[in-house]
Formats: C-alpha cells, sequence, structure tokens
C-alpha cells in the first residue's frame, strides 16, 4: 500500500523559511514524479510544484516560482519542499502526491494527509 | 494559464438522484482531465483521469465524459458516501490547473 507522510508544517513569520518533508513507501520511489499541491483554509486546491523520477525536471507555480524548491532524496524515499520569503498567502494545507507516471505531468495519486503551514506574525 | 470552470458550484441532492457536473477549459486540453473527490477533513482521491477511465477501486457508478474544452462527470445513482466537493484538473499544460469545485450536498 502506498503511503504518504508529510511533516515539517508550523507556524512562521512574514519571510521566513521552512521546510517541508514527504515520507514515501510502498513504491518505487526511483520509478514515479511527485509533487506538492495546497490548499489554503476553506478554499480549493492550487498545484505548487513537481519533479520528475529522476529529480532532472522540476515546474513550480508563478506563485512559488523563486521562493521554494523542491527536491527528492532517493537513499531516503523522501520528497522535500524548501520555502523561503513566506508570504500570508501561502497559509495552506499542503499535500504530497505521487505521480501517476515518471514524468511530472501525470495524475496525482494518491495524496497524503497534509501538513499545515501557517504565516502570520 | 488554462482556466478551469466548473458548474455548478453547489448542487444539492437526495441519494439515488443522478448527478451531471461540468468542467469547462478556457482552451482545448485535449483529454488530458481528471477529477477528484475531497470529503471534510480528508485528501483529495482521483476518481477519473485522462476524461474518461475510472481510476482504481472508483465504483462504476462514476463516469467522465469530454474531449477539448467540455468535461462532464456523472454519477449515475447517488450514494450517501458520494455527498462531497468534486474538482477537474488538467495537465494538458504548466502549470497545471484545478477547477474551483462542486459542493455535492444533501437536499
Amino acid at each position: 500500500e502506498v503511503q504518504l507522510l508529510e511533516s515539517g508544517g508550523g507556524l512562521v513569520q512574514p519571510g521566513g523559511s521552512l521546510r517541508l518533508s514527504c515520507a514515501a513507501s510502498g513504491f518505487t520511489f526511483n520509478d514515479y514524479a511527485m509533487s506538492w499541491v495546497r490548499q489554503a483554509p476553506g478554499k480549493g486546491l492550487e498545484w505548487v510544484s513537481s519533479v520528475s523520477s529522476s529529480g532532472g525536471t522540476t515546474y513550480y507555480a508563478n506563485s512559488v516560482k523563486g521562493r521554494f524548491i523542491l527536491s527528492r532524496d532517493y537513499s531516503k524515499n523522501t520528497l522535500s519542499l524548501q520555502m523561503t520569503s513566506l508570504r500570508a498567502e501561502d497559509t495552506a494545507l499542503y499535500y504530497c502526491a505521487k505521480v501517476s507516471t515518471s514524468g511530472p505531468g501525470g495524475w496525482f495519486d494518491p495524496w497524503g494527509q497534509g501538513t499545515l503551514v501557517t504565516v502570520s506574525s | 494559464e488554462i482556466v478551469l470552470t466548473q458548474s455548478p458550484a453547489t448542487l444539492s441532492l437526495s441519494p439515488g438522484e443522478r448527478v451531471t457536473l461540468s468542467c469547462r477549459a478556457s482552451q482545448s486540453v485535449s483529454s488530458y482531465l481528471a477529477w477528484y473527490q475531497q470529503k471534510p477533513g480528508q485528501a483529495p482521491r482521483l476518481l477519473i483521469y485522462d476524461a474518461s477511465n475510472r481510476a482504481t477501486g472508483i465504483p462504476a457508478r462514476f463516469s467522465g465524459s469530454g474531449s477539448g474544452t467540455d468535461f462532464t462527470l456523472t454519477i449515475s445513482s447517488l450514494e450517501p458516501d458520494d455527498f462531497a466537493v468534486y474538482y477537474c484538473h488538467q495537465r494538458s499544460n504548466w502549470p497545471q490547473t484545478f477547477g474551483q469545485g462542486t459542493k455535492v450536498e444533501i437536499k
């Protein structure tokens, strides 16, 4: 069974940094692209970033480009999202998702339970 | 950026009724469209991918259709477990985008 366990969320001040992690198990991590999708409180879904299975191709939403960095650690089967220069509008539940393909442009299935990031002074 | 517009925003229905949800894209996404279901306090779940293919374990009462810019998710007979928010999602172009969601609530 595929399991995705997010961690690293919390309360951070505007302009601060946070690193989210997603521990993956139950599938061959090297074979699949991975993504982050976020959901602001009471709002809809927003794609944030995706990385190919090899880690060689990464895409970012315009809203986070230049501030977030997505990476993967194959030795630990972990996906990480380094977030800097955080803004109030980054406040959301951040979901890690396995992508259905090796390339980053596949479907999101399944999703983790999410980790909450709150940006506030 | 491709904008996905879902309609209606909310549907109030009774168990056993047939449901039709719409998703319209601002430009063609071919068949690169999926539908997800999200229940309160839960992560989204993939229902339909490539416009018309049911994901693993999804009941046959869920079906998807369409191509290009107009897509439909149909639930043939609503079960109590189906009351949720439904999102469409396109992977045709970067950035990938989601519709704003349709809430299916109990009448």
